[in-house]
């Protein structure tokens, strides 16, 4: 069955230090979206994606947040110079045409 | 502005019984109501997807009913098993967005 894929599943960087993780979303799906949980939180919903374009973001999703479809297959979310405050696991989802979502295992960001 | 809440927060029983979590939504204008599971450290599989013209759906011992009109949906978990102990997560689908509960923490006590 296919599946969202997110890679790396763990990252540890440096304050300041410029991170992507990548996700492959389901192929035939439509709707990207980035969320974020920090530990013992809710899941936050950063930015959606159609069409190649945003279509919708957070307030969380700041100058510092980017996201990209380079090559019609990865879906990558950068951030450009990370806090300790981004320390969070990032989950990629896609939307199928029901509406239903299906999440990768996410990545797990630690900021040092 | 849509609202999600999920009662209990956490929720402790034995195994084998049945048990229902609740989840609730402020706003009837929805496309799609899905439940998710959590486990510790993991990512949200999903469980359920109830579309707003259903008002149940079932797989294995998990049944979801939705009645948009109360704005309310249940998770039903029949003959609960120690594996089944994790967070449970409703998110409400309108307008291509997500609005997430909280979660229920469910621990089946072997």
């Amino acid at each position: 069955e296919p599946e969202v894929t997110q890679t790396p599943s763990h990252q540890v960087t440096q304050m300041g230090q410029e991170v992507i993780l990548r996700c492959v979303p389901i192929s035939n799906h439509l709707y990207f979206y980035w969320y974020r949980q920090i530990l013992g939180q809710k899941v936050e919903f950063l930015v959606s994606f159609y069409n190649n374009e945003i279509s919708e973001k957070s307030e969380i999703f700041d100058d510092q947040f980017s996201v990209e479809r380079p090559d019609g297959s990865n879906f990558t979310l950068k951030i450009r110079s990370t806090k300790l405050e981004d320390s969070a696991m990032y989950f990629c989802a896609s939307m199928r045409d029901t509406g239903e979502l299906f999440f990768g295992e996410g990545s797990r960001l630690t900021v040092l | 502005k849509q609202e999600v809440t999920q009662i209990p927060a956490a929720l402790s029983v034995p195994e084998g019984e049945n048990l229902v979590l609740n989840c609730s939504f402020t706003d009837s204008a929805i496309y799609n109501l899905q439940w998710f599971r959590q486990d510790p450290g993991k990512g949200l599989t999903s469980l359920l997807l109830i579309q707003s013209s259903q008002r149940e759906q079932t797989s294995g011992r998990l049944n979801a009913s939705l009645d948009k009109s109360s704005g309310r949906s249940t998770l039903y978990i029949a003959a609960s098993q120690p594996g089944d102990s994790a967070t449970y997560l409703c998110a409400v689908i309108s307008n291509y967005q997500l609005i997430w509960g909280a979660g229920t923490k469910l621990i089946i006590k072997p």
